[in-house]
């Protein structure tokens, strides 16, 4: 069965620090897709990335960056300079790869990002 | 492009009542998904629709649950009775087609139902 740990419940910055929230995932599967999610106050899930098993690049994106290492089952997701904006929930999903269709996510808790002045 | 809609976008109701949730995917979009977050816990795969059909439905919780999606548009989840463990977050989520074993089409959610069962 597929497993998704974020193992942060809540971490609290001052704006303009680093923060980087942990995702540690559990498959079978050799062919998977892990995603991360934000939840802002306002309540929805909005889409951040998604990145496939045999792709390993680090990705970046603005201040946004996700660290994929297959060997430790981890997808990281980082925030450079972090602002007052970037306080939310972030998700941490996980889908298996099913032939010929579409697939439910398997999500972690969330880790609630707090960033003060 | 309107994105997944949810209506309503809370409801209270007691126990033993009945609640209908509804859900209106991205348009184009043949994947529909249910999705429960009950307070401080994960998010739960409840159910998926292909179209008009349920495609996987493992992750709904007892037979009170009834998910339908007439005509492959818009789709509702009823509670009936509702009791106060169902109380939660319900999101919808919708992807576009399938498009073979390559690629897996991102879900894009909706703003959640949020349900209090007294």
């Amino acid at each position: 069965a597929q497993k998704v740990t974020q193992a942060q419940t809540e971490i609290s910055v001052v704006e303009k620090e680093d923060v980087t929230l942990d995702c540690v995932y559990e498959t079978r599967d050799t062919t998977y897709y892990l995603f991360w999610y934000k939840q802002p106050p306002s309540g929805e899930l909005v889409f951040l990335i998604r990145r496939n098993s045999f792709d390993e690049q680090n990705e970046i994106s603005g201040r946004y960056s996700w660290n994929f290492q297959k060997s430790t089952s981890s997808f990281n997701f980082t925030i450079t300079a972090s602002q007052v904006v970037d306080s939310a929930v972030y998700f941490c999903a996980l889908s298996e790869e099913n032939t010929g269709t579409a697939s439910k996510l398997t999500f972690g808790t969330g880790t609630r990002l707090q960033v003060t002045l | 492009e309107a994105g997944v809609t949810q209506f309503p976008s809370h409801s209270v109701i007691e126990k033993g009542q009945t609640v209908t949730l509804r859900c209106d995917p991205i348009s184009g979009h043949d994947n529909l998904y249910w999705y429960r977050r009950v307070m401080g816990k994960e998010i739960k795969f409840l159910l998926h629709f292909v179209k008009e059909s349920k495609q996987d439905e493992s992750g709904m919780p007892n037979n009170r649950f009834l998910a339908e999606r007439t005509g492959g548009t818009y789709s509702t989840l009823k509670v009936q009775p509702a009791e106060l463990e169902d109380s939660g977050v319900y999101f919808c989520a919708s992807s576009q087609d399938y498009l073979g074993l390559a690629e897996q089409e991102t879900q894009y959610f909706g703003p959640g139902t949020r349900l209090l069962v007294l």
